[in-house]
């Protein structure tokens, strides 16, 4: 069975600091990588997609991918109350689309 | 482009009543998702459709649960007869598919099945 694991948090940041949120997970033909930001109440939000091992870079966000370790995550640089949220880790087989698995979130919280 | 569309944004229905749930997808977009949201089990996907047609229905929770595209800009989630522990956040999402995997999320559609 396919499972992505995430820590539920709260994840307590100060504000102008780098958020960490990690991801595993446990189905090795996992080739696609998201993830996404929940506001309370809202839809989730794709904010990065990476697909190779290392790291990509999009404004204040990295995605880092290691397939060997089966492990991905995202930073956040100059946390701002904004980036506030639950961010949820999702990955698929890829070739083509297929369903994502979701890990459960992990509520973070960026302190002023 | 108006992104995924959902209807209703919520519904409060009494158990044993049928519920159908709607979504427009981003137009051209070969692949929709039904997914649902509890507190419990978190964002699990129930379906996905490539071309309208129905290719992974293992997520479906049981024969109450069924769906249809009939055509490339609408489909529906039904839910014949209700149950109270079908509440939850139903979200509908597409992607462009083999020109992009990322998928894109719908508000989603609140059931509250009394």
């Amino acid at each position: 069975q396919k499972e992505v694991e995430q820590n539920s948090g709260p994840l307590s940041v100060p504000e102008g600091a780098i958020a960490s949120l990690n991801c595993t997970y446990s189905d090795r033909g996992s080739q696609s990588f998201f993830w996404y930001r929940q506001y309370s109440g809202k839809s989730p939000e794709l904010i990065m997609f990476i697909y190779s091992n290392g790291d990509k870079e999009d404004g204040r966000f990295t995605a880092q991918l290691n397939k060997a370790s089966q492990y991905v995550s995202l930073l956040i640089r100059d946390s701002q109350p904004s980036d506030s949220a639950t961010y949820l880790c999702a990955v698929n087989r890829g070739g083509g689309a297929d369903g994502l698995t979701f890990g459960k979130g992990t509520h973070l919280i960026i302190q002023p | 482009d108006a992104g995924v569309i959902q209807s209703p944004r919520h519904e409060v229905t009494e158990m044993g009543q049928e519920v159908t749930l709607r979504c427009k997808p981003i137009s051209g977009h070969d692949y929709l998702f039904w997914y649902r949201q509890t507190m419990m089990r978190g964002l699990e996907l129930l379906i996905y459709f490539n071309n309208n047609v129905p290719i992974d229905d293992s997520g479906m929770p049981e024969d109450r649960f069924s769906a249809k595209m009939p055509n490339a800009s609408f489909s529906t989630l039904k839910i014949q007869p209700s149950e109270p522990r079908d509440s939850a956040v139903y979200f509908c999402a597409s992607s462009p598919g083999l020109a992009g995997q990322e998928q894109y999320f719908g508000p989603g559609t609140r059931l509250t099945v009394t």
